[in-house]
């Protein structure tokens, strides 16, 4: 079992849409939350970080982390063809040298 | 200002040239990292430097070398690199200088050896 799951994708939704995007993950010790965007050709970009349990919100984006079923999602509101990129989770433990662990990343497309 | 630059953006080399990539944050930020990012693949971690000191070295072969001449900035030295080494390099940076909080990544140099 790898350590941190994301569903496969690819994604299509039209414009407008609430879109969720999940990753499970098997190593506890993972503490730090983060969604990752990345446009075709470029670097990820930071969207989202939480450290252990709960919410958090961003404009159009919301992060939820829910330890005890070591599931992380990140829903858009009102998904915008902007919106449209590969959306990477990634986390880690607290260790010094833990390492960021990342899911394998899903495609996003949204329709105008 | 959460910008990490890296140059060049885009590099071809022959399989044996020796080339640099190059990497720079003026966030304050005490650790630096090399990924390596292959086509609709995840980044994967080569290179941690804490401190300037190296921290990390994921058994990267030994065509890749990395070099932190000082907190702002770091290079990756690459010599006769293979085909298969093409790949999108990213640059990456933190905060604390052991372990991690959130990462920053520059834009990447899109690396092609022929």
């Amino acid at each position: 079992q790898k350590e941190v799951e994301q569903d496969p994708g690819p994604l299509s939704v039209p414009e407008g849409a609430i879109v969720s995007l999940n990753c499970t993950y098997s190593n506890s010790a993972f503490q730090y939350f983060m969604w990752y965007r990345q446009y075709s050709r470029k670097g990820p970009e930071l969207l989202m970080y939480t450290y252990s349990s709960g919410n958090k919100e961003d404009g159009r984006f919301t992060a939820q982390v829910d330890k005890s079923s070591k599931y992380i999602s990140l829903f858009i509101r009102d998904s915008q063809p902007s919106d449209s990129a590969t959306y990477l989770c990634a986390m880690r433990g607290t260790g010094a040298n833990s390492k960021l662990t990342f899911g394998k990343g899903i495609t996003l497309s949204v329709r105008p | 200002d959460t910008e990490v630059t890296q140059t060049p953006k885009h590099l071809v080399m022959g399989m044996t040239n020796k080339k640099s990539l190059k990497c720079e944050q003026h966030m304050g930020h005490r650790a630096m990292y090399w990924y390596k990012q292959k086509a609709k693949k995840p980044p994967e971690l080569m290179f941690v430097y804490s401190y300037e000191k190296l921290s990390i070295n994921e058994s990267v072969p030994s065509r890749f070398s990395p070099e932190c001449p000082n907190s702002s900035l770091l290079n990756l030295h690459l010599h006769a690199l293979q085909p298969e080494d093409s790949a999108l390099y990213l640059c990456a940076s933190s905060r604390e200088g052991q372990g991690w909080t959130e990462a920053f990544f520059g834009q990447g140099t899109r690396l092609t050896v022929v």
